[in-house]
């Protein structure tokens, strides 16, 4: 079955401008995770939804990252007025209940490169 | 605080070598505790998790809260288990995982 989907795979960006991350999680997927990965380091959280509800958003950097999954499935990371520093990897996971023991299913990822 | 450290960016061994990658935390209470591996190419996948107590693809990790370690081992290595590792950690509200910075295993014939 088609696992999480991630677009676009790369997205360079100048500094200043917004940019849109979309995420297509496994269907039927009630949990899903955006996490941001920079160079030589692990995945760090940014925010969790619950179907259409954001649960957690504690881990994004600033106000310029936005995140929304309104209808429960598809989610999109807005980020306005991209900084260098947002230069990464964000990755998308879903996961089939609402409990974070359950697997994690990630996505390809999207890697952001802000000139 | 909540933490995972990995203290080795990289390990590397000879096929049939054992292996043991080293995880600790920092929780307050019961952890969760998880393996995630990263294969060249691939994208990131749970290998194990320690509620699970199972061994995959001959990996065991034990939880020592003594030691607030969680170390993953495999008796022989194989050059097929040449990948990113990273340990990680549910965080107290059940949102997500925290992941350490990971080690890159690489085994050789």
């Amino acid at each position: 079955g088609a696992g999480v989907s991630q677009s676009p795979r790369y997205k360079v960006a100048k500094r200043g401008q917004d940019v849109a991350l979309r995420c297509d999680p496994i269907s039927g997927h009630v949990s899903l995770f955006w996490y941001q990965q920079a160079l030589g380091q692990g995945p760090e959280f940014l925010t969790y939804f619950q179907n259409e509800a954001q649960l957690d958003k504690s881990g994004l950097p600033s106000d310029r990252f936005f995140a929304e999954r309104p209808e429960g499935s598809v989610s999109t990371l807005k980020i306005q007025r991209t900084q260098q520093e947002d230069s990464a990897v964000y990755l998308c996971a879903s996961s089939r209940d609402r409990d974070v023991i359950y697997e994690q299913y990630f996505g390809p990822g999207t890697r952001l490169t802000v000139t | 605080a909540q933490r995972v450290t990995q203290p080795e960016k990289l390990l590397s061994v000879f096929k049939g070598a054992p292996v043991e990658l080293k995880c600790n935390y920092s929780y307050s209470g019961s952890p969760e505790l998880f393996w995630y591996v990263q294969y060249s190419r691939q994208r990131l996948q749970l290998l194990l998790r320690h509620i699970s107590r199972e061994s995959i693809k001959g990996f065991t990790a034990d939880l020592n809260k003594g030691e607030t370690s969680f170390h993953l081992k495999k008796p022989f290595a194989q050059e097929e288990d040449s990948a990113m590792y990273y340990c990680a950690l549910a965080n107290q509200a059940g949102t997500a995982l925290i992941f350490g910075k990971g080690t890159t295993l690489s085994v050789s014939s």
